[in-house]
């Protein structure tokens, strides 16, 4: 069965570093989001991808977020400047069409621990 | 704006007994509103989605919600919890008919032998 891919699974790094989070979406599938779930709290919007530009953006994705679809496979979320707040899970997910009509496929999510 | 309300972040029932998991949501337009699951370190899998083609939807695992607009009520239901169906759960509705879709808080479902 198709499913979308997160790696890497776990990442820690040092506050003020640049993290990139990369997905690799069900392959027919034109719609492409990113989610964050800070630990025991719900889980957050954080951008949507069509047609290889951001489609929706939630207050959340501020200049220090960017998203690409640099190959046609993968589907990435970049971190410019990472803080001490962005430590969460981060969840990938994809959609043969709009999330309305559409269901939308999540990843295992990468864990991110900012230090 | 569309929104969700999931009441009670940890509901606990015996093996057997019926499951009710509470969402309610907030919209000036009729909704499109998801129930999805979570299994400990996996992603979220949908489990049923109303889009207003029918009030009583059927999703996997024997789970289903009605949806009540009186209430503003799309409540999680499953006549039978098993021990397989320890997870957490989230509502979510499609905001203003694009592609943001907005989760509840979640529902932490324990199940007692």
């Amino acid at each position: 069965e198709p499913e979308v891919t997160q790696t890497p699974s776990h990442q820690v790094t040092q506050m003020g570093q640049e993290v990139i989070l990369r997905c690799v979406p069900i392959s027919n599938h034109l719609y492409f989001y990113w989610y964050r779930q800070i630990l025991g709290q719900k889980v957050e919007f954080l951008v949507s991808f069509y047609n290889n530009e951001i489609s929706e953006k939630s207050e959340i994705f501020d200049d220090q977020f960017s998203v690409e679809r640099p190959d046609g496979s993968n589907f990435t979320l970049k971190i410019r400047s990472t803080k001490l707040e962005d430590s969460a899970m981060y969840f990938c997910a994809s959609s043969g069409g709009l999330a309305v009509t559409g269901e939308l496929f999540f990843g295992e999510g990468s864990r991110l621990t900012v230090l | 704006a569309q929104s969700v309300t999931q009441l009670g972040s940890h509901v606990s029932v015996s093996e057997g007994a019926l499951v009710l998991l509470r969402c309610n949501y907030s919209s000036s337009v009729p909704p499109y509103l998801f129930w999805y699951v979570q299994y400990p370190n996996q992603g979220l899998q949908l489990l049923l989605k109303y889009t207003s083609a029918a009030t009583l939807v059927k999703g996997i695992n024997g789970f289903e919600a009605e949806f009540k607009k009186s209430e503003t009520s799309f409540h999680l239901t499953k006549p039978s919890a098993h021990m397989s169906d320890a997870a957490e759960y989230f509502c979510a509705v499609i905001k203003d008919n694009n592609n943001d879709m907005r989760f509840g808080a979640g529902t932490r479902l324990t199940v007692k032998p």
